[in-house]
Formats: C-alpha cells, sequence, structure tokens
C-alpha cells in the first residue's frame, strides 16, 4: 500500500533549527513535496523536490533521497510564525498526492 | 484577488440532508481536486477532475459527486449526508495534472453532520 509518515509533532526553541523528516512508500514516484499549514487555514506550497539532494529556500530546505524513500524539511532561524503543521507529500504513478498527516511545530521562545 | 473561494465557510447540518458545497477558482486551472482533512489523518481526496467535463475518483469517493461543466467551477454534492462526513473540506486547483504542478488550496468548509 501507500503510507507517508512523519512524526505527529515537534517542538523548538525560536532562533534554532529544525528538521522534520518523512518517509514514504508509494506506487511509483514523480515527488515529494513540502505544505505548511496554520491552524484553521489551508495548506500553502513550500517546497518541491523530484532528484535526490538538497533544495534551498531561503530559511527552508528541503531534502531528498529517492533510493531511501526519505524526505526531510529544514527550518532555521525559526521564527514564532513558523508555529504551524508542516505536510509531507508523495506523488504516486497516477499523478496523485499522498499526504501524511502532518507534523505539528511548535516553536518556544 | 486570484485564487480558490469556497462557500459555505462552515457549515451544521442533519443527517440524510443533501449538501453542495462549492468551489470557484479564477486562475484558469485545469485540474481542480478536492479532499477532506480529518484529526490524526492526511488529506485524502475525495473526487478530481484533470479538465472541464472529465471527472475521477479518488480515495475516498463514497458518499459524494462532482460535476465539472466549466473551468471555474467544481462542486462538490453529499447526496445524503452521514456523521462520517463531519470533516474540513479543502478544495484545490493546479495548472495541470503534472508532476511539478502545484496545487492550490482554498480556505476550506469546515462541515458537521449530526
Amino acid at each position: 500500500g501507500q503510507n507517508i509518515d512523519q512524526p505527529t509533532e515537534m517542538t523548538a526553541t525560536e532562533g534554532a533549527i529544525v528538521q522534520i523528516n518523512c518517509t514514504y512508500q508509494t506506487s511509483g514516484f514523480n515527488g515529494l513535496f513540502w505544505y505548511q499549514q496554520h491552524a484553521g487555514e489551508a495548506p500553502t506550497f513550500l517546497s518541491y523536490n523530484v532528484l535526490d539532494g538538497l533544495e534551498e529556500k531561503g530559511r527552508f530546505s528541503s531534502f531528498l533521497s529517492r533510493s531511501k524513500g526519505y524526505s526531510y524539511l529544514l527550518l532555521k532561524e525559526l521564527q514564532m510564525k513558523d508555529s504551524a503543521s508542516y505536510l509531507c507529500a508523495a506523488m504516486d504513478s497516477n499523478y496523485q498526492l499522498i499526504w501524511g498527516a502532518g507534523t505539528k511545530l511548535i516553536i518556544k521562545p | 484577488i486570484a485564487g480558490i473561494t469556497q462557500a459555505p465557510t462552515s457549515q451544521i447540518l442533519a443527517a440524510g440532508r443533501r449538501m453542495t458545497l462549492r468551489c470557484t477558482q479564477d486562475m484558469r486551472h485545469n485540474a481542480m481536486y478536492w479532499y477532506r482533512q480529518d484529526l490524526g489523518l492526511g488529506l485524502r481526496l475525495i473526487h478530481y477532475s484533470n479538465t472541464a467535463g472529465t471527472t475521477g475518483k479518488g480515495e475516498v469517493p463514497d458518499g459524494y459527486s462532482v460535476s465539472r461543466a466549466n473551468t471555474d467551477d467544481f462542486p462538490l454534492t453529499l447526496a445524503s449526508a452521514v456523521p462520517s462526513q463531519t470533516s474540513v473540506y479543502f478544495c484545490a486547483s493546479s495548472d495541470s495534472q503534472g508532476p511539478t504542478d502545484t496545487q492550490y488550496f482554498g480556505p476550506g468548509t469546515r462541515l458537521t453532520v449530526l
């Protein structure tokens, strides 16, 4: 079956760095997406990886290892506004997104 | 402002009633999607449409129907609502259903079926 695993909740300190891991198993693979979702709001796109390696975008970076079925989202210089859920989603061979349950990130001052 | 709108924002519905959730996008995207989001679960695809006039079933289509008469609108209908359909429903769109096409989400509809 198809499955996405990511931690349920993480806590980090303002100004620090946090890494959110995601492992996936899908029928075929057409890329890995990360979305941010603030409480009560819609998910918003953060990053897309289809090739192995690190993609950097400002304070956020995303890494992919296709051979290991593994990705992580790295958030640097954490700000209070980064408190949100981070959703990992893998695109399968039918171009449909398979979503993880999300990781709730709590930022403490 | 370009984007996706959904209506209503929230709704409380008696079991057995028929309900249509509305979704409209003005980005001229070809593909549209309906998801439900439940606590502790990932977003689950209900139905999708690759282009106007076509629809397809997602992971959890039972009890739901959709239509895509034009590019902009993609309504979701619950023919006879049941309590297990209590959820937050998100509509999304993308330029096409391809690997690099980012999905953009509407603000969601919070539905409670009693």
